[in-house]
């Protein structure tokens, strides 16, 4: 796993509330993404960084914002959850972009309820 | 159209069968072609990758083909085996950018 954790690695929350969740990296990696998984769609880009500071939106990051203050840390945070968001979420790693190698974390189950 | 599709969304082969994973694309600014394997409660983890410049490439049991005029690309495994069992996906790279698409993925199980 390339020395990802994510955390936490299961939750369960009411609609409207904040939820934030944390990838947590130990190889210096300069990228990291957040992805989402759900049957039907595969994997799905939410928000990337590419250093401390400089994130991007992905394909569905509506209703998601991220933040990178620390090169190991890569927060994912919901502003006011939805059931649509019930979701596996990954958190992954590259060390030069996304035309080399990532990493995957072992995810975390969001369910709102 | 940052899209990539795959197909069959699942399959059953026995041991020893040779599944065949495709994957379409319309993006031509796509320069990077990995499939991953996820194992059930796992994150997905590297496969095996091709660029654009070559038809082909083998990694022990893994073989993807690239038809770049076609647009496509597929995994095949040789002789698989039970412990192949798991979902599989495609992806692609857009050239000059950070972002990999990923396919809807395909769950693969081999029976004994």
């Amino acid at each position: 796993d390339a020395g990802i954790t994510q955390s936490p690695r299961h939750k369960v929350t009411e609609t409207g509330t904040p939820v934030t969740l944390r990838c947590h990296q130990t190889e210096n990696h300069r990228y990291m993404y957040w992805y989402r998984q759900d049957p039907g769609h595969g994997l799905r880009l939410i928000h990337y960084s590419y250093g401390v500071k400089d994130t991007d939106k992905g394909e569905v990051s509506d209703g998601y914002s991220v933040s990178r203050s620390k090169t190991e840390d890569f927060l994912l945070t919901l502003e006011s959850a939805t059931s649509s968001q019930t979701s596996v979420y990954f958190c992954a790693t590259a060390r030069g972009g996304s035309n080399e190698k990532l990493f995957f974390g072992s995810g975390t189950q969001l369910s709102v309820l | 159209q940052q899209q990539v599709k795959q197909s069959p969304q699942s399959l059953i082969v026995q041991k020893g069968g040779i599944p065949i994973i495709n994957c379409a694309y319309e993006n031509t600014a796509f320069d990077y072609f990995p499939w991953y394997q996820q194992f059930p409660g796992k994150g997905p983890a590297l496969l095996i990758a091709i660029r654009p410049d070559v038809s082909e490439k083998k990694e022990g049991r893994f073989t993807i083909s690239f038809n770049k005029s076609a647009k496509q690309f597929s995994l095949h495994i040789m002789d698989s085996q039970p412990g192949d069992s798991a979902t599989y996906f495609c992806a692609a790279s857009v050239y000059n950018t950070d972002k990999l698409i990923f396919g809807t993925g395909t769950r693969l199980q081999v029976f004994p």
